[in-house]
C-alpha cells in the first residue's frame, strides 16, 4: 500500500522559510516522479512542481518558480520542499503526491502563514 | 495555461439518483483527465483515470466519459457515503484542477 506521510507545516511568520518533508512507503521511490499539491482554506487545488524520479529535473508553476524548491533523498525515500519569503496567500495544506497523473495523495500537513 | 471549468459547483441529489458531475477544459486535452473525490476533512481520492477508467477498489457506481474538452463523472445510484467534494484533473499541457463540485444529500 502506497503511503506518503507529509510534516514540517505549522504557524511561520511572512517573509520567514519552512522546509516540508514527505516519508514514502509501499512502493520503490526512486522509480517515481514525485509532485506537490496544495489546497487554499477556499479549497482551491494548486500544483506546485514535481521532480523527476533521480532528482535531476525539476518543473514548477510559474508563479512559484523563484520560491519554491523541491528536492528528494532517494536513499530516505523523502520528498522535500523548501519554501522561502513566505507570504499569507501560501497558506494551505500541502499533500506530496506520487506522480503526475493517477496521484496519490499524503494525508496533508497545514502551513499559516501569518504574523 | 488551461482552465478546467467544473458545473455546477454545488449539487443537491437524493439517494438512489443518478448524478452527472460535468468538467470542462478551455483547450482539447486529449481525455488526459482524472477524477478525484475528497470527503470532508481528508485528502483526495483517485476515482478515475484518463477519463474512463475507474481505479482498483472504486465502486461501479462511478463512471466517466468524454473527449475533447468536455467530460463527465457519472453516479449511477447515489449513496449516502458518496457525499464529498469532486474535482477534475487535466494533465494534457500542464497540470490544472477544476474548482470543484459539492455533491450534497437533499
Amino acid at each position: 500500500e502506497v503511503q506518503l506521510v507529509e510534516s514540517g507545516g505549522g504557524l511561520v511568520q511572512p517573509g520567514a522559510s519552512l522546509k516540508l518533508s514527505c516519508v514514502a512507503s509501499g512502493f520503490t521511490f526512486s522509480d517515481y516522479w514525485m509532485s506537490w499539491v496544495r489546497q487554499t482554506p477556499g479549497k482551491t487545488m494548486e500544483w506546485i512542481g514535481d521532480i523527476k524520479y533521480d532528482g535531476s529535473y525539476t518543473n514548477y508553476a510559474p508563479s512559484l518558480k523563484n520560491r519554491f524548491t523541491i528536492s528528494r533523498d532517494n536513499a530516505k525515500s523523502t520528498l522535500y520542499l523548501q519554501m522561502s519569503n513566505v507570504r499569507s496567500e501560501d497558506t494551505a495544506t500541502y499533500y506530496c503526491t506520487r506522480g503526475n497523473w493517477e496521484l496519490d495523495w499524503g494525508q496533508g500537513v497545514m502551513v499559516t502563514v501569518s504574523s | 495555461d488551461i482552465q478546467m471549468t467544473q458545473s455546477p459547483p454545488v449539487l443537491s441529489a437524493s439517494v438512489g439518483d443518478r448524478v452527472t458531475l460535468s468538467c470542462k477544459a478551455s483547450q482539447n486535452i486529449n481525455k488526459n483527465l482524472d477524477w478525484y473525490q475528497q470527503k470532508h476533512g481528508e485528502a483526495p481520492k483517485l476515482l478515475i483515470y484518463y477519463t474512463n477508467n475507474l481505479q482498483t477498489g472504486i465502486p461501479s457506481r462511478f463512471s466517466g466519459s468524454g473527449s475533447g474538452t468536455d467530460y463527465t463523472l457519472t453516479i449511477s445510484s447515489l449513496q449516502p457515503e458518496d457525499v464529498a467534494t469532486y474535482y477534475c484533473y487535466q494533465y494534457n499541457s500542464g497540470y490544472t484542477f477544476g474548482a470543484g463540485t459539492k455533491l450534497e444529500l437533499k
